[in-house]
Order: C-alpha cells, then structure tokens, then sequence
C-alpha cells in the first residue's frame, strides 16, 4: 500500500515532443505529490509538485495532471528538449507527520536532438 | 528553491574506516532531514529521517549502528558510516524538510569503500 508505481521505466522523444511519465499510489492518505529531476552524479531537483485539491498545475513547460479517483498522476513536458534528458521521479507523501516521500522507480527520458 | 550543500562529494576509503558525510541546509533552517542511499540506476532508498535535537528514526533493515546520524542543528546533520564495508559503496543524498512538505536535496557523495 505504500508503493509508488512509475511508468515507462525509460521514455526516448524526439526534440519538441511532448514527454508523458505516469505515476500511480495506493495509500488515499497521500496529499503531496513533487516530482524530481536527477542528472547523473548530482541530488534530485524539485521540479513541480501538487496537492490534490487540484487537478492539473501547470509551471512553464512542465504540467502535472492528476487524478484522484483513480489515484494516478502524470507530469507532461511540453517542447521537449535535450537538456531535459535526465532521469525523473515521482514521490508521494502525505503533509502530517514527518512528510517522508515514497519515491517512484524512476523514468530515464532521453530527447534526440 | 533552498540550497543544501553535502560535504564531501566524492569519498574513497579503506575498509574497516569509518567516514563522516555532512548535509547543510544553507539559506533555510531544516527541522527535519532525511538521509537516502541510491544504487546506480536505482531509485532513492530512505534510510533515515532525523529531527533537530532527536535521536534519528531508522527504516526498516538499516543498521543504526552501522550508520549513525547526528541532528545537532537547524542547519547541520552528519551521516557517519563506521567500519565501512565495500557493500557500502553507494550514492549518498541528504535532504532538507522545507515549510510546506518539500524537500530540497544536496548533491550528494559518492562513497568508494576499497
């Protein structure tokens, strides 16, 4: 109940695409959901994150859509680019107590130039 | 975002060492930090998560003693790993908790136990 299911485990989009990550949780106690960036060799940066009061929050090219009937959420990259060829994690927690994350398994993007 | 630093970023030690990683929350104070061990192409594995002034709260299969964590300040936690092994090889991640459920993460050490 406490797993966060990350979906495809690695994602190839040609430059300007639109690159789609999908994340599913089982434990309705979650209300905090972030979404990481990592490059090799460096800390995850929070790219983006949403509670689920709210269906859809939207932050330059990066939109993160969520459902919470069927307890699933996407982040969309919008005009992909290279530079965004990383590895990206989703990560569920809820906002009482120590707020510790569970983090997706990880998607590897890679956008051609 | 907030800014946490990690020191060192690249450690190689002998085994049978033991090795002090530092996290710090630079321009916030973290009343929370969490520690996290990441194999490589692997997601992040939370091994703890430490209050300012507590003792740290270990997860499940992650030896206290073996990896001690010290919270002394808003500002400062260490991660010691004593009598290091080469299974300990691994990518080392600090956060700190911010004010509203985020977390902001350090770039890491990466530690080599030969």
């Amino acid at each position: 109940q406490q797993q966060v299911k990350q979906s495809p485990q690695s994602l190839i989009v040609q430059k300007g695409g639109i690159s789609i990550i999908n994340c599913a949780y089982e434990n309705t106690a979650f209300d905090y959901f972030p979404w990481y960036q990592q490059f090799p060799g460096k800390g995850p940066a929070l790219l983006i994150a949403i509670r689920p009061d709210v269906s859809e929050k939207k932050e330059g090219r990066f939109t993160i859509s969520f459902n919470k009937s069927a307890k699933q959420f996407s982040l969309h990259i919008m005009d992909s680019q290279p530079g965004d060829s990383a590895t990206y994690f989703c990560a569920a927690s809820t906002t009482s107590g120590t707020y510790k994350y569970i983090f997706g398994t990880g998607t590897r993007l890679k956008v051609l130039a | 975002g907030a800014v946490v630093s990690q020191h060192p970023s690249w450690v190689i030690c002998k085994s049978g060492t033991s090795v002090k990683i530092e996290c710090r929350s630079l321009d916030f104070q973290a009343t929370t930090m969490f520690w996290y061990r990441q194999f490589p192409k692997q997601s992040l594995m939370l091994m703890a998560t430490s209050n300012e002034g507590s003792k740290a709260t270990y997860e499940q299969g992650v030896e206290k003693d073996k990896f001690l964590i010290n919270h002394a300040s808003l500002t400062l936690s260490t991660l010691t790993v004593t009598s290091a092994h080469p299974e300990d090889s691994s990518f080392y991640i600090c956060s700190g908790g911010g004010s509203y459920n985020e977390q902001f993460f350090g770039p890491g050490t990466r530690l080599t136990v030969l």
